[in-house]
């Protein structure tokens, strides 16, 4: 089924351990994103990209970091993970940047930070 | 910063009853987006409106879009169980070609 494939679904990390939250879409889509949700926060933008090779930062871009080699793949790096990190992160992807149709989300990654 | 803000944060209907939400944005947008997400879901695309544009329908849902006042508003009507969910706005740079910027969302719960 196209759409958007984040694995994995859970993950608890100790504090200062890195890794990486995958993303694949297979709709050819150029934008996609990075948000986490807290509670009470709604959804808030890590990184983005415009195409492959192309990223930017979001809102809260600190302790993350992002490539984009493959139309397909959006991989968010936490580099060493702390407690403020513990949230459920979303991956989503759109064609013309959301400006005709909406963006596609991923189910989450639901990270906890020990 | 959050762009949009939902009002109410909550809402408690009963099943048949019409759902009204309303979001509010501060800067100048190319369109405005409005999702669901279940408990422990992902995000759900459900209508998209244009600055140019005052109201759209898709089935059971209404939106309204004012420029003026920089706020929308999303009715369901006769609602059921099943739209008990979470619903956020969200808007994009004018532009168009941009991120989505979301508000805080509104909890809707619908008894049967």
């Amino acid at each position: 089924n196209a759409g958007v494939t984040q694995t994995p679904k859970f993950q608890v990390l100790k504090t200062g351990q890195s890794m990486t939250l995958q993303c694949a879409q297979d709709m050819n889509h150029e934008y996609m994103s990075w948000y986490r949700q807290d509670p009470g926060m709604g959804l808030r933008l890590i990184h983005y990209s415009v195409g492959a090779g192309i990223t930017d930062q979001g809102e809260v871009p600190n302790g993350y970091n992002v490539s984009r080699s493959t139309t397909e793949d959006f991989p968010l790096r936490l580099l060493s993970a702390a407690p403020s990190q513990t949230s459920v992160y979303f991956c989503a992807s759109s064609t013309q940047g959301g400006s005709s149709y909406g963006y596609t989300f991923g189910s989450g990654t639901r990270l906890t930070v020990v | 910063s959050q762009q949009g803000e939902e009002d109410p944060q909550a809402l408690s209907i009963q099943e048949g009853e019409n759902a009204t939400m309303n979001c509010s944005y501060k800067t100048s947008i190319n369109n405005l987006q409005w999702y669901r997400q279940n408990s422990g879901r992902g995000l759900v695309h459900l209508i998209l409106i244009r600055s140019n544009e005052r109201e759209k329908h898709s089935g059971r849902l209404r939106v309204t879009l004012d420029t003026s006042k920089k706020s929308s508003s999303l009715l369901i009507t006769a609602s059921r169980a099943a739209d008990t969910a979470s619903y956020f706005c969200a808007t994009t740079g004018e532009s168009g070609y941009s991120t989505l910027t979301f508000g805080k969302g509104t909890m809707l719960l619908v008894s049967p």
